[in-house]
């Protein structure tokens, strides 16, 4: 299996608290993604990183990406009750067309 | 503007049986891409297609079909099902030449028993 591995696996915040999120990938990438799932929903979109950028920015959502190491990470600032959901990093291959490999996702629940 | 829409949302089957998951975007997407999610397992692709005409096997095809006669509709068949088929499956679709993040039905849960 190529899929990458989310780390952890489960966080539990407060709100107003930063979460954070890791991934690792094992293939070359053209670039990295970044997915919500809320519970029973379908995925949706948050952030794309390219393999030749090194951070990015979206709101409160910052990612990085280490292409050296195969990993990236997402941070959420000022974490809501409203980000509980699960949070999947996707990469998408660099040889012709590529589709998304998905890790296996960080599950966050954020207290009031 | 729609989106992604699967049907249908929910579906029992009996093992044996065939059915056909329904997959449209009005987005004119030329990829579209089918995946099932498992507990534990994170989202595995099935089949995709990059345009009409055009599909092809991802990771775990084994027991779906799949064609591609519109941009617009991504249907997954399931021939003979199987207890090991139960497991929620999304369909998704993303603008052509790669970059660009993918837009993900709302799911459909199937249980085979």
């Amino acid at each position: 299996s190529q899929q990458g591995e989310e780390d952890p696996q489960a966080l539990s915040i407060q709100e107003g608290e930063n979460a954070t999120m890791n991934c690792s990938y094992k293939t070359s990438i053209n670039n990295l993604q970044w997915y919500r799932q809320n519970s029973g929903r379908g995925l949706v979109h948050l952030i794309l990183i390219r393999s030749n950028e090194r951070e990015k920015h979206s709101g409160r959502l910052r990612v990085t990406l280490d292409t050296s190491k195969k990993s990236s990470s997402l941070l959420i600032t000022a974490s809501r009750a409203a980000d509980t959901a699960s949070y999947f990093c996707a990469n998408e291959g660099n040889s012709g067309y590529s589709t998304l490999t998905f890790g296996k996702g960080t599950m966050l629940l954020v207290s009031p | 503007n729609a989106g992604v829409t699967q049907t249908p949302k929910f579906q029992v089957l009996k093992t044996g049986q065939s059915m056909t998951l329904q997959c449209a975007q009005d987005m004119n997407h030329e990829y579209m891409s089918w995946y099932r999610q498992d507990p534990g397992m994170g989202l595995r692709l099935i089949h995709y297609s990059v345009g009409a005409g055009i599909t092809d096997q991802g990771e775990v095809p084994n027991g779906y079909n799949v064609s591609r006669s519109t941009t617009e509709d991504f249907p997954l068949r399931l021939l003979s099902a199987a207890p090991s088929q139960t497991s929620v499956y999304f369909c998704a679709s993303s603008k052509q030449g790669g970059g660009y993040g993918y837009t993900f039905g709302s799911g459909t849960r199937l249980t085979v028993v």
